[in-house]
């Protein structure tokens, strides 16, 4: 069983710029969430898809979008950045229940 | 506006003795409370949960209370081994709207040798 990784590990943008981040969910599971963990904070939920449809959303402005792909894999893309979304992303699969999900490691974003 | 709150940013415990790990919620429409673990450069482990039907939730070493009425939900750790050192989040979701999730800010958890 193949567990959730997340693409890349860190990475460094200038503000203004575009970013896509990558997941694979794990095996079998077929939605995913994606969280901003600022530092100090526990992870904010920015949004969910289920079967490639978005399936919730929380207090992110539009700039924050993403995509589910067939094979449940998902991108998580922030536009226009700014020094504030400097953050650590997580991405995080579940299965039918939805309830228990199951996290990567994270990709750790610097807006300069 | 914080649905989910962890008090205590931080908790030191002696090895053997037993970790609690307290968190409180505003919002009486949750129907799950969870709480994960999570290690440096890793992502949270989910833990325990329980249901909002249930007041106790047993797991080996780790045991979940929750208390309604006060909104106040605990985490048991029995014995507390170096291994448990983490920051704990608590965690609540309700199964409307998809399961969103909302954690608290965490709780780091010092258990010494």
């Amino acid at each position: 069983e193949t567990g959730v990784t997340q693409s890349p590990t860190h990475l460094i943008k200038t503000r203004g710029q575009q970013v896509t981040l990558r997941c694979s969910s794990q095996s079998g599971h077929n939605t995913v969430s994606w969280y901003q963990q600022a530092l100090g904070q526990g992870p904010q939920f920015i949004f969910q898809y289920y079967r490639e449809e978005e399936n919730g959303r929380g207090n992110f402005p539009p700039r924050f979008s993403g995509l589910q792909f067939p094979n449940y894999s998902s991108e998580l893309n922030v536009n226009a950045l700014e020094l504030d979304d400097s953050a650590l992303y997580l991405c995080a699969s579940s299965g039918a229940t939805g309830l228990e999900q199951y996290f990567g490691p994270g990709t750790r974003l610097t807006v300069t | 506006d914080q649905q989910v709150k962890q008090n205590s940013p931080s908790l030191s415990v002696q090895e053997g003795r037993i970790s609690i790990l307290n968190c409180d919620y505003t919002n009486s429409m949750f129907d799950y409370f969870l709480w994960y673990k999570k290690y440096p450069a890793e992502g949270p482990t989910f833990l325990i949960s329980i249901s909002s039907i249930k007041d106790k939730n047993e797991d080996g070493r780790f045991t979940v209370f929750l208390n309604k009425s006060a909104k106040h939900l605990s985490l048991h750790i029995v014995p507390s081994q170096p291994g448990d050192s983490a920051v704990y989040f608590c965690a609540a979701s309700s199964d409307t709207g998809g399961f969103k999730t909302i954690f608290g800010a965490g709780t780091r958890l010092f258990v010494k040798a």
